[in-house]
């Protein structure tokens, strides 16, 4: 079946550092990949998304490119931010995903000032 | 705009007993589903529904049951809870299913004694 894997944090940085969290995945066909945030006693919202081998997904200075060959969708940030402090959650649909999302465990992230 | 609510926020129950966790959406979404987080565990699909009158079965939906009798809303019924079913819920709506991006409620925090 499909599965995603993802690094566990906590991954800790401080302000203005670079930003890497590894996501790969294993699915049948060609999945749609996803990067979703959750903050402190909230719900999961999405970042950003691609649906096809080498789109970029970018959203509030976050991004990360569908790499078909690796099997690979890593979010990068240039500059982070306290408010940046989240659990990240990678994730796929494939087929007609009907079945829903299958996610990673999450990554922990802590930014300190 | 209230998106996807869900209520209760919180839950204390004892083994054995039921109840039902509420969702609902007004955004006129088709697809619905609920999920449940644990801690190491990412998030993993319960039940979901395509639309009023379907519902199917996720990852992990021994002990829950659902219904879909119209578009807003889907409950998730626990009919005699367990230890086991301690956790996070979350509920989730869509457009349709595929790529489409997922909208999440703020989640149940659900213990059972």
């Amino acid at each position: 079946g499909d599965s995603v894997t993802q690094m566990e944090g906590p991954v800790t940085l401080s302000e203005e550092a670079f930003l890497t969290i590894n996501c790969t995945y294993t699915a049948t066909g060609y999945p749609s990949l996803f990067w979703y945030v959750q903050y402190p006693g909230e719900g999961l919202q999405l970042l950003l998304k691609a649906t096809k081998a080498d789109d970029k997904g970018s959203n509030k200075g976050f991004e990360a490119t569908y790499r078909k060959e690796t099997t690979s969708f890593h979010l990068e940030k240039g500059s982070v931010q306290v408010s940046d402090s989240a659990v990240y959650f990678c994730a796929l649909i494939s087929g007609g995903g009907a079945d829903g999302l299958t996610f990673g465990k999450g990554t922990h992230l802590i930014i300190q000032p | 705009n209230a998106g996807v609510t869900q209520t209760p926020k919180f839950q204390v129950l004892k083994t054995g007993q039921s109840m039902t966790l509420q969702c609902a959406q007004d955004m006129n979404h088709e697809y619905m589903s609920w999920y449940r987080q644990d801690p190491g565990m990412g998030l993993r699909l319960i039940h979901y529904s395509v639309g009023a009158g379907i519902t199917d079965q996720g990852e992990v939906p021994n002990g829950y049951n659902v219904s879909r009798s119209t578009t807003e809303d889907f409950p998730l019924r626990l009919l005699s809870a367990a230890p086991s079913q301690t956790s996070v819920y979350f509920c989730a709506s869509s457009l349709g299913h595929g790529n489409q991006p997922q909208h999440f409620g703020d989640g149940t925090r659900l213990s059972i004694l």
